[in-house]
């Protein structure tokens, strides 16, 4: 169980072009999902957290209008690079929170990762 | 939140058990410990996490001194698809479920 999925699981677009990356929980309800970066040699980055049916709460320094989240339902979040630059290129990871009810712990399982590649 | 300290990297042989020092000595009491691994180019993967008690789970067992001040994660018979970097993070006991993840142990298995 706790299986979370990521598409696509590598993407090359160009430059000034907008990505969608989507996130799934497959086998359980997900009420909190995360987004992360990660650059090469780097560790994982807290982008955001985003609840089902509200706004993203994004953290110091990630531009809320160049990354977009929805999370439209409570197995599916997407996050969108939009305008894409060279410098946006990274590892993108997505976590997922299950409830605490049926014996849940709450805890997050992360998906497999998004490599972005910005030419 | 509590700051954690890891070693940057180990080796360990194949079959013997792996154990990774974390020291966490600013934890404060409703802040939990947890353990995840990144095997290279993949999400990362919990394993475990404990409050004070020691646990043990199928992956591994956490070990957590009486002061709270420092863990050791124990990979019970190491094999070489256990080489990855391992975190150890603090976690409070609040609402928002946030892992700040640091540099982690970079882990490798040899044969």
């Amino acid at each position: 169980g706790a299986v979370v999925s990521q598409h696509p699981s590598w993407v090359i677009c160009k430059s000034g072009t907008s990505v969608k990356i989507e996130c799934r929980s497959l086998d359980f309800q997900a009420t909190t999902m995360f987004w992360y970066r990660q650059f090469p040699k780097q560790s994982l980055m807290l982008m955001a957290t985003s609840n089902e049916g509200s706004k993203a709460t994004y953290e110091q320094g990630v531009e809320k209008d160049k990354f977009l989240i929805n999370h439209a339902s409570l197995t599916l979040s997407t996050l969108t690079v939009t305008s894409a630059h060279p410098e946006d290129s990274s590892f993108y990871i997505c976590s997922a929170r299950g409830g605490l009810a049926g014996g849940g712990r709450g805890e997050q399982y992360f998906g497999p990762g998004t490599r972005l590649t910005v030419t | 939140d509590a700051k954690t300290t890891q070693p940057p990297s180990m080796d360990c042989a194949e079959g013997r058990a792996a154990n990774l020092p974390c020291n966490h000595s600013t934890i404060s009491g409703n802040e939990y410990v947890y353990w995840y691994r990144q095997i290279h180019s993949q999400g990362p993967q919990y394993i475990i996490h404990g409050l004070k008690n020691n646990e043990t789970n199928e992956m591994a067992s956490l070990i957590i001194t009486e002061d709270r001040k420092s863990s050791t994660l124990i990979l019970p018979h190491a094999t070489l698809r256990d080489t990855a970097v391992y975190y150890c993070i603090v976690r409070p006991r609040s609402n928002d479920y946030k892992l700040s993840f640091g540099a982690g142990t970079t882990v490798t298995v040899r044969a």
